[in-house]
């Protein structure tokens, strides 16, 4: 079974703070992906990593940045959290880029 | 410009009262269509791909269809355990990686 975890399932952070999130496959995907979820918004892609330290921008990239350093894992950060970035945060990975992605359980990210 | 609609918003069923989520899409050419089921609070669940018009799949209750410019998934007698935000996402020819996604169908079976 494909295995995706991440490192939180909920966090309290306040504007201003530098903020991690971190995701692990266990499987040997190459490609790696982070999604915000909003009420009413569907998924949106924030960034894909197709290989160690390549990264491109998603839909939506602004106020975060991205680190792939090892293969199996994939961070995100937010530099400098605002209000307008809580949300749900989910991380997903494929084995080619036309393959079903797996997603991990979700981290619930709350900026006040 | 491509778009993924999904139709009902929320569907509110009795148990064993069957029904179809659709999910409509307007792409250039479609590689692949794919179904996930989202639990409250968790990251979706893969059930089905699909590729082809007329491809079908199942699993347990669920069958999901493809035509040329929709897909159905249908629930056949559901059950409570049945219940949750069935989320549907198009990959088009000319993407390289991104999936375009649906806002999803919230699902309600009562018991």
């Amino acid at each position: 079974d494909v295995k995706v975890t991440q490192s939180s399932r909920y966090l309290v952070k306040r504007t201003g703070e530098k903020v991690f999130l971190e995701c692990v496959q266990d499987m040997d995907h190459e490609n790696m992906f982070w999604y915000r979820q909003d009420p009413g918004l569907g998924l949106r892609l924030i960034y894909f990593s197709y290989d160690v330290k390549m990264k491109e921008k998603g839909d939506i990239p602004e106020g975060y940045s991205v680190s792939r350093e090892k293969k199996e894992r994939f961070s995100l950060i937010l530099e400098s959290a605002s209000t307008n970035q809580t949300s749900m945060y989910l991380c997903a990975s494929s084995r080619t880029v036309r393959e079903t992605q797996y997603f991990g359980p979700g981290t619930r990210l709350l900026v006040l | 410009e491509d778009q993924v609609t999904q139709s009902p918003e929320a569907l509110r069923l009795q148990e064993g009262e069957s029904s179809s989520l659709n999910c409509s899409y307007t792409v250039s050419g479609l590689r692949g269509l794919f179904w996930y089921r989202q639990d409250p609070g968790k990251g979706p669940e893969f059930l089905f791909t699909l590729y082809s018009a007329g491809e079908e799949k199942e699993k347990e209750r669920l069958k999901a269809t493809l035509t040329k410019k929709e897909s159905f998934l249908h629930i056949t007698a559901p059950k409570p355990e049945d219940s949750a935000t069935y989320l549907c996402a198009v990959q088009a020819m000319d993407s390289n990686y991104q999936l375009i996604w649906g806002a999803g169908t919230k699902l309600i079976i009562k018991p």
